[in-house]
């Protein structure tokens, strides 16, 4: 089993349109959570940590559900600049980050 | 402020050539060092990390080796590339738990 599953989409959504993203983890002890984001042929910026409450960025929101075992992203009113492949983090222990294969959004005008 | 330096951007090597991709960290002491590759419409695949100089983790077994000779500076190295490590090559850094930053890149092409 993937130490991280998430679903590669592609998601094509217009602008201002709300699109979410899920993935799943498989270790429950799972300590760090995190949300990347990563423009073609370069390199993953990371876009917001995940907090066990829940977080928010102006349009962007990540939540954690630990009894399920999945983080989430959503994305409010989408612009064109959202367009690229987001990727999910799980880090189970000290230097081990486990990453999604990610999931590709295109914002279309 | 901290900055990552990865280079070269882009490298074409003929299979059976020799490998040495370089990554410095400034602005910071003993970091985590860690190299990824990422496989045209894959996902990143951690090959080494370091905790500390001349301490290297693989995390898979390959053609590949890593060093860290010194605090700040990691190294990627392969005596003799093959077809399937084409691929594009991310150094990063982090400290204890936190998020990981990450170096432009390397993309590497092997013919």
């Amino acid at each position: 089993r993937k130490e991280v599953e998430q679903d590669p989409g592609p998601f094509n959504v217009p602008e201002g349109a709300t699109v979410a993203f899920n993935c799943t983890y498989s270790n429950s002890a799972s300590q760090s959570f995190f949300w990347y984001r990563q423009d073609c042929r370069k390199e993953p910026k990371l876009l917001m940590s995940v907090y066990s409450s829940g977080n928010e960025d102006g349009r962007f929101t990540a939540q954690l559900n630990r009894a399920s075992q999945y983080i989430s992203l959503l994305i409010r009113d989408s612009k064109l600049s959202d367009s690229a492949t987001y990727l999910c983090v799980v880090n189970p222990t000290g230097n081990q980050f486990y990453f999604g294969t990610g999931t590709s959004l295109t914002v279309i005008p | 402020s901290q900055t990552i330096h990865q280079w070269p951007a882009t490298l074409v090597q003929p299979v059976g050539s020799p490998l040495s991709l370089e990554c410095t960290v400034e602005g910071t002491s003993n970091p985590n060092l860690y190299w990824y590759r990422q496989a045209a419409g894959r996902g990143l695949q951690l090959l080494f990390y370091s905790v500390g100089i001349g301490q290297i983790s693989s995390e898979v077994p390959q053609n590949l080796s890593a060093s860290r000779p010194q605090d700040r500076q990691f190294i990627l190295s392969s005596k003799k590339l093959l077809l399937s490590d084409s691929g594009f090559y991310l150094c990063a850094w982090n400290r204890g738990y936190e998020k990981l930053f990450f170096g432009s890149g390397t993309q590497l092409s092997v013919l």
